[in-house]
């Protein structure tokens, strides 16, 4: 069964500082890794999506990187700010889950201070 | 703008009541899905749909039923079978093959009073 984990569970940086991410799984068959970010009380808001034959994805300030042999994807997220204060999940795509359902992280829940 | 519309945000369930949650794309996606999410959880996968008429339990779908008459809506049931309904429900869609990832709405949270 393909679990996957994010450490830290809860961060806090000072503005100005730049975030990583973690993200492991452990089932390295997969199509693609998504992460999202989830502000309290609503959805998830799609940031960066990763193809299993990708190494990396950019999108303005953040970037996501991913090693599918070891399991791993980071994000970066360069010169935080506090409106980048939200919950970040990352879930990942199963080759052989039926319905390409996705596996989610339990998050990491970030507070970047002013 | 396309997107997934969730309605209502908040829903309220007396003891023993059905209620259902609307799910709406214009995304022209063939698959949805819906998720629950409960503090200190992660996302779990309630009931995921394919194709118009035809849907698959996820890994939590007792107390909940589904249906899929129409390509654009996937609206979820929470029955009174369902023992603890009181959380944040998703609703996702994407394409067949999921390789445009997925999209998310915005949520219903239900709450049993």
């Amino acid at each position: 069964k393909q679990e996957v984990t994010q450490i830290p569970a809860a961060l806090s940086v000072p503005e100005g500082e730049n975030l990583v991410l973690n993200c492991s799984f452990t089932d390295s068959a997969i199509y693609n890794l998504q992460w999202f970010r989830q502000d309290p009380g609503k959805g998830l808001t799609s940031l960066l999506l990763i193809q299993s034959s990708q190494r990396e994805q950019t999108s303005g300030r953040l970037n996501a990187s991913l090693d599918k042999s070891s399991g791993r994807s980071t994000l970066y997220i360069a010169a935080s700010q506090p409106g980048d204060s939200a919950t970040y999940l990352c879930a990942v795509t199963l080759i052989k889950a039926a319905g390409n359902k996705l596996t989610f992280g339990g998050g990491t829940r970030v507070l970047v201070k002013p | 703008d396309g997107g997934i519309t969730q309605s209502p945000k908040y829903l309220f369930r007396k003891e023993g009541q059905n209620v259902t949650l609307s799910c709406e794309q214009n995304l022209n996606h063939d698959a949805m899905y819906w998720y629950r999410q409960d503090p200190g959880q992660g996302l779990r996968l309630i009931y995921y749909s394919q194709i118009v008429n035809d849907f698959q339990k996820g890994d939590i779908a007792e107390g909940y039923s589904v249906s899929r008459e129409k390509k654009e809506s996937f609206p979820l049931t929470v029955t009174s079978a369902q023992k603890n309904p009181t959380a944040f429900y998703l609703c996702a869609s994407s394409r067949q093959g999921a390789n445009d990832g997925y999209t998310f709405g915005s949520g219903t949270r239900l709450t049993v009073v």
